[in-house]
């Protein structure tokens, strides 16, 4: 099994639905992150999660609400998805008491919002 | 704010040749700096870490330099291969970032047979 993963891997959806993306991990890695990719514009930091109940806004958080329900576990969601939101998703762990340790990343999901 | 520039945007080489990809950036507090690769539609692979206390890192045909004074961190890829071709992206954490990584745009590799 891959360390992070993330579900689903493609999703297709209908503006104004709320869709869910959910990234597990058995790094055992304390933190969590989610980054969205469009061409262009490269990796943008959505939410991160430093512990269970540390939860805060990376630069484009707008739009976009996440819940740590473990610390294995991160899911991002889009209340009202709209198109300017089809984009490459990627959730990414880390361990920053460790130097040595950078990030892990998932698969990514690939959203379209039509 | 960290900016990290990764120069030459796009690089196109025979087989066989050296690879030499450039990253840039700002600010020299940095906590760690890592090179990942991407093919297309995939997700990143991790390729190298290079601490802050570290000069270099090697890896196989793989080696990454870092020099905080200048800014500049530079992948060598040697003997490059078809199966090198991808985008590599540099990502920069800083130390008082909480170990938020900020990337650079990436440069797109193609090696030709």
């Amino acid at each position: 099994d891959a360390d992070v993963t993330q579900t689903p891997r493609n999703r297709i959806t209908k503006t104004g639905k709320r869709i869910m993306l959910e990234c597990s991990q058995t790094k055992g890695h304390d933190r969590m992150y989610w980054y969205r990719q469009d061409p262009g514009l490269g990796l943008r930091l959505i939410y991160y999660s430093f512990d269970v109940k540390d939860i805060n806004k990376g630069e484009i958080s707008d739009g976009y609400s996440v819940s740590r329900q473990a610390q294995a576990k991160f899911s991002l969601s889009l209340e009202s998805a709209i198109p300017n939101q089809t984009a490459l998703y990627f959730c990414a762990t880390s361990d920053f008491r460790d130097a040595t340790v950078g990030y892990t990343f998932g698969s990514g999901t690939r959203l379209t919002v039509v | 704010k960290q900016e990290v520039t990764q120069i030459p945007a796009a690089l196109s080489v025979p087989e066989g040749e050296n690879l030499v990809l450039n990253c840039s950036f700002t600010d020299s507090a940095i906590y760690n700096l890592q090179w990942f690769r991407q093919d297309p539609g995939k997700g990143l692979t991790s390729l190298l870490l290079i601490q802050s206390s570290q000069r270099e890192q090697t890896s196989g045909r793989l080696n990454a330099s870092l020099d905080k004074s200048s800014g500049r961190s530079t992948l060598y890829i040697a003997a490059s291969q078809p199966g090198d071709s991808a985008t590599y992206l540099c990502a920069v954490a800083l130390t008082d970032s909480w170990g938020k990584l900020q990337f650079g745009a990436g440069t797109q590799v193609v090696v030709t047979p």
